[in-house]
């Protein structure tokens, strides 16, 4: 039973590049949570999603920022015209519909680099 | 708003050595409370969590309390081992701030943990 994977592992975007990140939940799991870790800090929630719906977006930066979760296929986080402040650790989690507990299960990460 | 604090690291120990890292919090309801570990590239791993006050945690030797009176959820282990070198996380979820916050967790900076043979 595969876990949640996210894809690529590490990402290098110039300034003003988009960036793509994708998840996919564990089998079973229908909701998606995105979150950053910013160099020295812990991680940040960004957003809450289930299948084709944005269930919370408070942690999502205004602009440049965008999440999905489609019926079929990867939950994607997109970042445009990414800058240097973006550089972080992306990580997304998935479980079933209870929410956090022990069926809640991190990826291991997209490290994203903007050079 | 929620927020957790936690020992600043790094921490550094011999093998065999008495672990506390500790963690606290405030919340505006009757939060969940969580240890996370991160292993080198990895994703994070939950490694004990408590629901309520005074239940302890508990999982691989280490434990931790749900302290409500002193709004704290420290982690202990007796006899560490180099292979508990790792990120530990604190974290909580307040399903009772309303709304979708029983999917959503809030962390602490985390704290490195070396341990030395």
């Amino acid at each position: 039973n595969a876990g949640v994977m996210q894809n690529p592992r590490h990402l290098v975007r110039r300034r003003g590049q988009e960036a793509r990140l994708r998840c996919s939940p564990m089998k079973g799991h229908s909701h998606v949570y995105w979150y950053r870790q910013l160099p020295e800090e812990g991680l940040k929630f960004m957003v809450y999603l289930q299948k084709e719906n944005i269930i919370d977006e408070s942690g999502m930066p205004k602009e440049r920022f965008s999440a999905e979760f489609p019926k079929e296929g990867p939950s994607i986080l997109r970042i445009q015209q990414v800058v240097r402040g973006d550089s972080a650790a992306y990580f997304c989690a998935s479980s079933p519909p209870s929410g956090v507990g022990y069926g809640y299960t991190f990826g291991s990460g997209t490290r994203l680099t903007v050079v | 708003g929620d927020s957790v604090t936690q020992m600043e690291g790094p921490v550094t120990l011999s093998e065999e050595a008495f672990l506390t890292i500790n963690c606290t919090y405030t919340a505006t309801g009757y939060p969940s409370l969580f240890w996370y570990v991160q292993y080198p590239g990895e994703g994070l791993q939950l490694l004990l969590k408590a629901t309520k006050a005074d239940d302890k945690g508990s999982n691989k030797g280490f434990e931790a309390t749900y302290r409500k009176e002193t709004t704290s959820f420290h982690l202990e282990k007796g006899s560490v081992q180099v292979s508990d070198s790792a990120v530990y996380f604190c974290a909580l979820s307040d399903p009772h701030a309303g709304g979708t916050s029983y999917g959503k967790l809030t962390f602490g900076q985390g704290t490195i943990l070396t341990v030395h043979p």
